[in-house]
């Protein structure tokens, strides 16, 4: 069974500060690939990154960064200097080899002005 | 064109009514999926369709009945629904469904259908 963990539920933080969300996967297949996806209020799931398994090189785009350890199952996502337009939720998925991503319950990140 | 276009956005229906929801995508993807997500959870996955063939059902009530006429077109025939199936249903679509170590690639959703049964 492969599951998604985001012990964060809800995050509020000042605009212009730091956040880093939190994610932590199980699954016992040796090939994966994370994700992270945002839904803002207008309801469309945005694609952000995508991670496999084999590549745990960290990643920076623009004020966002991921941080992938296998040794704790985990992919974290930070995003620096926030902004207002980051509020939304963000979920972290997991896909094995079959079809369907398993999403994590997802973080309410609110940045306030 | 890396959309996926739902429509209508919003929906109100009676238990008795029968509706369609539609799912439009050029990028020439072969799978499309619908997913329902209810107030504040994850989407959950209801079908998978590979190369215009269904081939997943998690176990839908019928009377949610998916339909895929082309490979560009994905619909979601709804009759006789609950309350209890409003929800924002999001369809989406990727190059193929993965096997094995096939590199991952990630679906592109749409904005989804705002349903509400009354």
């Amino acid at each position: 069974a492969q599951k998604v963990t985001q012990a964060q539920t809800e995050i509020s933080v000042v605009e212009k500060e730091d956040v880093t969300l939190d994610c932590v996967y199980e699954t016992r297949d040796t090939t994966y690939y994370l994700f992270w996806y945002k839904q803002p209020p207008s309801g469309e799931l945005v694609f952000l990154i995508r991670r496999n398994s084999f590549d745990e090189q960290n990643e920076i785009s623009g004020r966002y960064s991921w941080n992938f350890q296998k040794s704790t199952s985990s992919f974290n996502f930070t995003i620096t200097a926030s902004q207002v337009v980051d509020s939304a939720v963000y979920f972290c998925a997991l896909r094995t080899g079959s079809y369907q991503l398993t999403f994590g319950k997802g973080t309410k990140l609110s940045v306030i002005p | 064109d890396t959309e996926v276009t739902q429509t209508p956005k919003h929906l109100v229906m009676g238990m008795t009514n029968k509706k369609s929801l539609k799912c439009e995508q050029h990028m020439g993807h072969r799978a499309m999926y619908w997913y329902k997500q209810k107030a504040k959870k994850p989407p959950e996955l209801m079908f998978v369709y590979s190369y215009e063939k269904l081939s997943i059902n998690e176990s839908v009530p019928s009377r949610f009945s998916p339909e895929c006429p082309n490979s560009s077109l994905l619909n979601l025939h709804l009759h006789a629904l609950q309350p209890e199936d409003s929800a924002l249903y999001l369809c989406a679509s990727s190059p193929g469904i993965l096997r094995d170590r096939t590199p991952g690639r990630q679906a592109f959703f749409g904005q989804g259908t705002r349903l509400t049964v009354v």
